[in-house]
This record gives C-alpha cells, structure tokens and sequence, in this order.
C-alpha cells in the first residue's frame, strides 16, 4: 500500500518562509504524480493552491509555489500570514486512475 | 462558474449502505477532459480519496474501499453517486465530491488534481 509522508506539523514566523514537503513511503515522487497541494481550515472544504507541481490554481498569491525538491513534492510559502494557519495536504496521481492523499501539515504561524 | 453538491442520509445504520450524490452544474460530468471523485474526511483526522470515475463511466477505486465501494454515473441528471456498503462506524466522516482535471493533450497525460470541491456532508453511522 503506497504511503504518502507529510510533516506532521510546522511552524513559521510572520513574514518568513517555510517548506513543507511530500513523500513516498518507497520511490521518488516525480512529475508524473502530478502533485497537488491543498489547504483546509476548520469546517471548511479544501481550497486548491498547486496541481502539477508547481501551477498556481486560479487567484492563488504567488507567495504560494510549488517545486520537486530532491525525492519530494515541495510547497513553499514566503511572506508567512497569520491566515496561512491551517492543515495542507498534498495529493499525488499513482496512475490507473488512482489518487492518494498525505496526512496533512498543521501549519502554525507564530 | 462550476458549484457541486452533495446530498444523502446524514445518518445511516451499521452494516448498511451509505449511498450519496453528487448534483453538478454549470458544466457537464461527460465532459471527457474531467474524471469526478469522492473524498472523506473522518471527524478531527485527514482526506482520504475513496474512488473516482471517468467521465465514460470508469471507475477507479482505493484498494482499501474497493469490496464495498461503487461509484457510478446518472448523465440524465448531471449527477454522479457513491455507494459504501457494510457501514461501520469508522466509516463516520464528512464526504465531499470533487472535479479531477484528467486528459490528454498532444499524446502526454495531464492530471491537475482536484480543483473544484462540493462543500461536503456529514454521515454518520450509529444505531
């Protein structure tokens, strides 16, 4: 069963940069799993901020990017706002139609 | 501009069968550039993907769901459904459906997750 890693939490100070990555269990993730980044407040759908590594989807600030970084799926945000405080998921695409979701990042912002 | 939602039982009874829809509009679900799926969210825990269907009728699913798991296509109503069956209570969460860009484009695939979400709904599983 594939495994997708996430740190489990994080923190950043306002205004500063942070990188939160995404990893396989066993493998590299490359652009062919075409990964995507999503973040979720409390009660809230997911909002998406990145799919295919590194396209920013529609009116997201481009303080948000995406990267591969070494074996990962990378996410940084610089210029860290108080309201970035939430969880963020990555997905990737492991082919034949199936998707697989990380555990998510508490992003605290302090 | 695309809006999906859900709709089903917010409460169903152990060993039955969840079944939920998803209502799309402002776009059609046979629209071949677009694969439809299914995601959970247990109460305080992660996403987890439960399956997905092309806008043919194909359905992928988490191997993990696959033996109790159907999702299937209602093109007459522009509206796509899940079945879970043999509920138990870890099956708790919040369900949300979504829109998965998937196509082809000059022979190389392109996949741009999920970019459109329902605003979710809540089932629960409890006698």
């Amino acid at each position: 069963q594939t495994v997708v890693t996430q740190e489990s939490s994080f923190s950043v100070s306002p205004g500063g940069t942070v990188t939160l990555t995404c990893g396989l269990s066993s493998g590299s993730v490359s652009s062919t799993n075409f990964p995507s980044w999503y973040r979720q407040t409390p009660g809230q759908a997911p909002r998406t901020l990145i799919y295919s590594t590194n396209i920013r989807s529609s009116g997201v600030p481009d303080r948000f990017s995406g990267s591969l970084l070494g074996n990962k799926a990378a996410l940084t945000i610089t210029g860290a706002q108080a309201d970035d405080e939430s969880v963020y998921y990555c997905v990737l695409y492991m082919g034949s139609g199936i998707s697989v979701f990380g555990g998510g990042t508490k992003l605290t912002v302090l | 501009q695309l809006q999906l939602q859900e709709s089903g039982p917010g409460l169903v009874q152990p060993s039955e069968t969840l079944s939920l829809t998803c209502a799309v509009s402002g776009g059609s679900i046979t629209t071949v550039t677009y694969y439809w799926g299914w995601i959970r969210q247990p109460p305080g825990k992660g996403l987890e993907w439960i399956g997905t269907i092309s806008s043919s009728g194909t359905p992928y699913y988490n191997p993990s769901l696959k033996s109790r798991v159907t999702i299937s296509l209602d093109t007459s109503n522009n509206q796509f459904s899940l079945k879970l069956s043999s509920v138990t209570a870890a099956d708790t969460a919040v369900y949300y459906c979504a829109r998965q860009p998937h196509y082809h484009d000059s022979g190389t695939l392109k996949h741009e997750g999920f970019d459109y979400w329902g605003q979710g709904t809540l089932v629960t599983v409890s006698s």
